[in-house]
């Protein structure tokens, strides 16, 4: 278990809103990923950070901002949400100091924007 | 865009038996990675196999790398029913993970 927890579990919102997703980790790992997986597309990585304040763009980032002002708290936000991000968003992190070591995911968020 | 395929996209089969999934990809790869996700849960890492290693084994899961055809199989032998579950490849290149959509696994008691 990598300890990684994601709030909320569930949220239903309006087109137009903003949206606040967290994801927190207990165990002090540099590198942390937002994705969001639809059907038919696996996974798509959205943001991801390299550190503190260290973040970038991932292929499906429009619409998504990020911030990471602590080691354990990576947060997805959505400023004015709209229909086509419903989905089941993923935060999780890489094992160790490095990118290309096995990822551990959180158990998601599932978002439904009408 | 994705960068693994999957093949097949679902399979069923009896408690038992061998399951055989496909990965294809079309640029070279660093390393490449199953995961397995049970329903309403998030992934989970299986296996990771680097570009210059061939084969891989752990438990009941065997794991082959082709680079000159950009494929890779995953082998569970001797299925149970907790086996079901969506199974994922994903390959990485230069900071760059890229997941496929993911072959469905059903295995029947």
């Amino acid at each position: 278990d990598a300890g990684i927890t994601q709030s909320p579990r569930h949220k239903v919102t309006e087109t137009g809103t903003p949206v606040t997703l967290r994801c927190h980790q207990t165990e002090n790992h540099r590198y942390m990923y937002w994705y969001r997986q639809d059907p038919g597309h696996g996974l798509r990585l959205i943001h991801y950070s390299y550190g503190v304040k260290d973040t970038d763009k991932g292929e499906v980032s429009d619409g998504y901002s990020v911030s990471r002002s602590k080691t354990e708290d990576f947060l997805l936000t959505l400023e004015s949400a709209t229909s086509s991000q419903t989905s089941v968003y993923f935060c999780a992190i890489s094992e160790g100091q490095g990118p290309s070591q096995p990822q551990h995911f959180g158990d998601g968020t599932r978002l439904s924007i009408l | 865009s994705q960068q693994g395929e999957e093949d097949p996209q679902a399979l069923s089969i009896q408690e038992g038996e061998n399951a055989t999934m496909n990965c294809s990809y079309k640029t070279s790869i660093n390393n490449l990675q199953w995961y397995r996700q049970n329903s309403g849960r998030g992934l989970v890492h299986l296996i990771l196999i680097r570009s210059n290693e061939r084969e891989k084994h752990s438990g009941r899961l065997r794991v082959t790398l082709d680079t000159s055809k950009k494929s890779s199989s995953l082998l569970i032998t001797a299925s149970r029913a907790a086996d079901t579950a969506s199974y994922f490849c994903a390959t990485f290149l230069n900071n760059d993970m890229r997941f496929g959509a993911g072959t469905r696994l059903t295995v029947k008691p």
